[in-house]
Parts: structure tokens; sequence; C-alpha cells
């Protein structure tokens, strides 16, 4: 199993630019979060998914989108790049609910100049 | 406000000295978890305790859950420089998601 796989690794954009984040698991997990990491700090929830067609907003979702068409792909999207988006991306999964362990990709550097 | 605070923010110690790091709220949490995370990846699971009191060991760190379910204790003996790297502790406030803490990040200099 790859497990939890991102690309691409890096990216710099252009303020008002737009790209989508890939995030990809293989171990049939249905519970899929994208978090984002600024430097030195934890993780801030941006947008999660329980299951293909079914997506929620988590603590910071201003100015991303998501789709879950499937159960293995769960991309994010941004709109209009803005410097406050520079970050370190990083998509999760997880089995269950219950069982909170979550599965964790490379990450996504990102630097909107 | 942080539902899950943890300290300190920074540690930097020699090799062979212990070390505890703390994750303190003032809600009650039915789980905490345990990650660490070196630079340049993501975070991976070390432990969950689940019951309130609960010890856990893995090798050279030991967890431990509050009594009361609000608080957690990482405590690392005889550091090693393979031990560097920011430990976060997370909980499930409600439904399939967690909450982070900002995380301790550790040096341990050889």
């Amino acid at each position: 199993n790859a497990g939890v796989t991102q690309t691409p690794k890096f990216r710099i954009l252009k303020i008002g630019q737009s790209m989508t984040l890939q995030c990809a698991q293989d171990m049939n997990h249905n519970y899929m979060y994208w978090y984002r990491q600024d430097p030195g700090m934890g993780l801030k929830l941006i947008y999660y998914s329980v299951g293909a067609g079914i997506t929620d907003k988590g603590e910071v979702p201003n100015g991303y989108n998501v789709s879950r068409s499937t159960t293995e792909d769960f991309p994010l999207r941004l709109e209009l790049a803005a410097p406050s988006q520079t970050s370190v991306y990083f998509c999760a999964s997880t089995r269950l609910a219950m069982d909170y362990e979550q599965y964790f990709g490379p990450g996504t550097r990102l630097t909107v100049t | 406000t942080q539902l899950l605070e943890q300290s300190p923010q920074f540690l930097s110690i020699q090799e062979g000295e212990n070390l505890t790091v703390y994750c303190n709220s003032s809600s009650v949490f039915s789980s905490l978890q345990w990650y660490r995370q070196e630079p340049g990846e993501g975070p991976v699971l070390l432990v969950t305790v689940v019951t309130g009191g609960e010890v856990k060991k893995l090798k050279r760190l030991t967890f431990q859950f509050g009594d009361a379910r609000k608080d957690s204790s990482l405590h690392i003996t005889a550091a090693q420089p393979g031990d560097t790297g920011l430990y976060l502790c997370a909980g499930p406030p409600s439904g399939s998601r967690l909450t982070f803490g900002e995380g301790t990040q550790l040096t341990v200099n050889p």
C-alpha cells in the first residue's frame, strides 16, 4: 500500500492564481481530511469528508473548496490565491471515525507571492 | 481559544536528559492522541489513550491520561537525538474530526 499520497510536493503561486492539491489514499478509508500547518504551529482543519459525496467545513475553510467523488480521492481547490494561504498542506485519512488514528500524507509546501 | 494547550512550546535539551511535555484542556475528551512530526514529513501517531488515569509505555516514552480526561503528559527518559521533532496532542471535540494542539518542538542535542 502507498498509504496517503499528495501532489505536488512544492508549488509557488502568484497572487490571484488558482490550483488544485491532489490527495489519494489506497487504504479504503471513508474519512479524509485537509489541514494546513503554518511554521512552528499545529494543524488547522480546512475541510473533511466522511464518505464519497459528503464534505463539511473545518476551522479555516475560507478560500478553499473540496469535492469527494470517489472513496480514494479528495482534492483541495484554492481559488484566487492570497499570501495568507502560504503554508504546508497535509491530507489525512482514517478508517473509522471512532478510531481517530489519522494517516498523513507527506504534505504540499505552497508559497503564494 | 485553543481547545488543547501544549507546554512548553519549545524545548532544547542534551542527549541523556529526561523531559516531560504537557497537553491541557478545560474540556473532557473521550480519548487523546500523541503524534510526532519530523521535519518535512506528516505527523505519525505514537499512541492513543482512552481511559482516565491510563499509562502507556512505548520504549523510552511514557504517556499518561489524566483521571478527569482533560489532560495528558508525555515523558521521555534518556532522550536521544532521534527523538527530535514536533510533538502534537490531538483529541476529538465532537463528531468525526480531531483538534490539534500547537505542539512542542523538541530538540535533543548530541
